[in-house]
């Protein structure tokens, strides 16, 4: 199995308060993804980043950011968190454009209340 | 833009029926394509994948033929059994472009 891990893996958090999701991955990966999984919605790209500080938006970016400092670290943060937040996110890795797979970690359950 | 679409479930088969999932895609360019699996409470695996036309993926007796004449991607296996009841996930990657681009996903159900 790749090298990924997830914290926390289960979060309850209050409407409004700032939450932070970390992502670490001993593989050196170039390639770092953050996604959400809703039902009827699969697997929807938030943010990406393809190098230390190179981040770029997906789909669903509004409300979330995300910092690489470090190859092994990506952090997605939401800076004020509402209901519709509320979801599982997964980490995904992969090597580069010629090797585009992404292995995946296990994923954060993230409620908004 | 590029996209995947797979047949929607659930599917719910008994043990030993013949699998099949459909996927078809849109895709500026020629893509590489994957099967991804989601046991419950897990992340994604990769299942299996296809770099270009007519290559068949396989694994675990899963496969997958990339046809680029109907642009599908259509798993299959000859005998599923319990432990094969998960959902399903098409995606692609565009001429090496990442992120991958994802189906909505097909829950899978086998009984015994």
């Amino acid at each position: 199995d790749a090298g990924i891990t997830q914290s926390p893996r289960h979060k309850v958090t209050e409407t409004g308060t700032p939450v932070t999701l970390r992502c670490h991955q001993t593989e050196n990966h170039r390639y770092m993804y953050w996604y959400r999984q809703d039902p009827g919605h699969g697997l929807r790209l938030i943010h990406y980043s393809y190098g230390v500080k190179d981040t770029d938006k997906g789909e669903v970016s509004d409300g979330y950011s995300v910092s690489r400092s470090k190859t092994e670290d990506f952090l997605l943060t939401l800076e004020s968190a509402t209901s519709s937040q509320t979801s599982v996110y997964f980490c995904a890795i992969s090597v580069d454009r010629a090797q585009p797979e992404a292995f995946f970690g296990q994923g954060t359950r993230l409620t908004v209340v | 833009g590029n996209s995947v679409t797979q047949m929607e479930g659930p599917v719910t088969l008994s043990e030993e029926a013949f699998l099949t999932i459909n996927c078809t895609y849109t895709a500026t360019g020629y893509p590489s394509l994957f099967w991804y699996v989601q046991y419950p409470g897990e992340g994604l695996q990769l299942l299996l994948k296809a770099t270009k036309a007519d290559d068949k993926g396989s694994n675990k007796g899963f496969e997958a033929t990339y046809r680029k004449e109907t642009t599908s991607f259509h798993l299959e296996k000859g005998s599923v059994q319990v432990s094969d009841s998960a959902v399903y996930f098409c995606a692609l990657s565009d001429r090496g472009n990442t992120p991958l681009v994802f189906g909505k996903g097909t829950r899978l159900s086998v009984i015994a």
